[in-house]
């Protein structure tokens, strides 16, 4: 499976956009992209998962440029209740391999 | 919908001992796969089952092993614990659609603390 490689931590305030951006290179033509958000001692949440283009959602939205080599997930106006930590991954075939995610926070 | 449920939430256990974990995936979902995660860590993919059978494993020794039901629960084991087996243990269900388009779900997880 394409590794992934996205910032260690962001910080952001509250009502801003947030940005994350990640890069898999080897990305293969099977595999989709997706993101999940995970809170300490809880599980991943999916948030979004997309092919090419475009993705959005009632969180998020996706954005894959053609060569499908980077992603970046879009938040809109985050709170501080969208403090957590966002992995990005590449999946197939039911098989989900989590890199170090993503460590977001939100400032008031 | 229950979603996924997993047993105990917490577990303390002896070096050396073995544990059972356990899940129940979310309605009319087929696969199950366990992970483990270390504190400030992903989590680390140690297998998956499908239709009661291992189908994936990760880089884990054979100390973990599971088992999948006929009405898709499934437990982990883990025998002969080590200090280093103390983390959060996650089970995500999922439904095989294939082509790579799966949505997995978490449960909330089981933390395991060996001592």
């Amino acid at each position: 499976l394409a590794k992934t490689t996205q910032p260690i931590s962001m910080d952001s305030y509250e009502g801003q956009e947030v940005n994350i951006t990640c890069s898999h290179n080897n990305i293969a033509t099977n595999d989709y992209i997706t993101w999940y958000q995970q809170f300490p001692s809880q599980g991943p949440r999916f948030i979004i998962q997309g092919y090419k283009t475009k993705v959005t959602n009632e969180v998020a939205s996706l954005f894959i440029p053609a060569d499908r080599k980077s992603s970046t997930l879009s938040l809109p106006r985050v709170s501080l209740s969208d403090t957590a930590v966002y992995y990005c991954l590449v999946n197939r075939d039911d098989k989900i391999i989590f890199g170090k995610g993503t460590r977001l926070h939100i400032l008031p | 919908d229950a979603g996924v449920t997993q047993s105990p939430t917490h577990l303390i256990k002896t070096r050396g001992q073995q544990v059972t974990l356990r899940c129940s995936p979310k309605s009319g979902h087929d696969t199950v796969s366990w992970y483990q995660q270390a504190l400030g860590q992903g989590p680390q993919f140690i297998f998956q089952y499908y239709e009661e059978e291992e189908r994936q494993r990760g880089n884990f020794p054979d100390r973990f092993s599971g088992h999948q039901f006929p009405n898709y629960s499934s437990e982990l084991n883990v025998n002969a614990l080590l200090l280093g087996d103390s983390a959060l243990y996650l089970c995500a269900s999922s439904l095989a659609l294939g082509e790579g388009n799966t949505e997995a779900f978490f449960g909330q997880g089981t933390r395991l603390t060996v001592v």
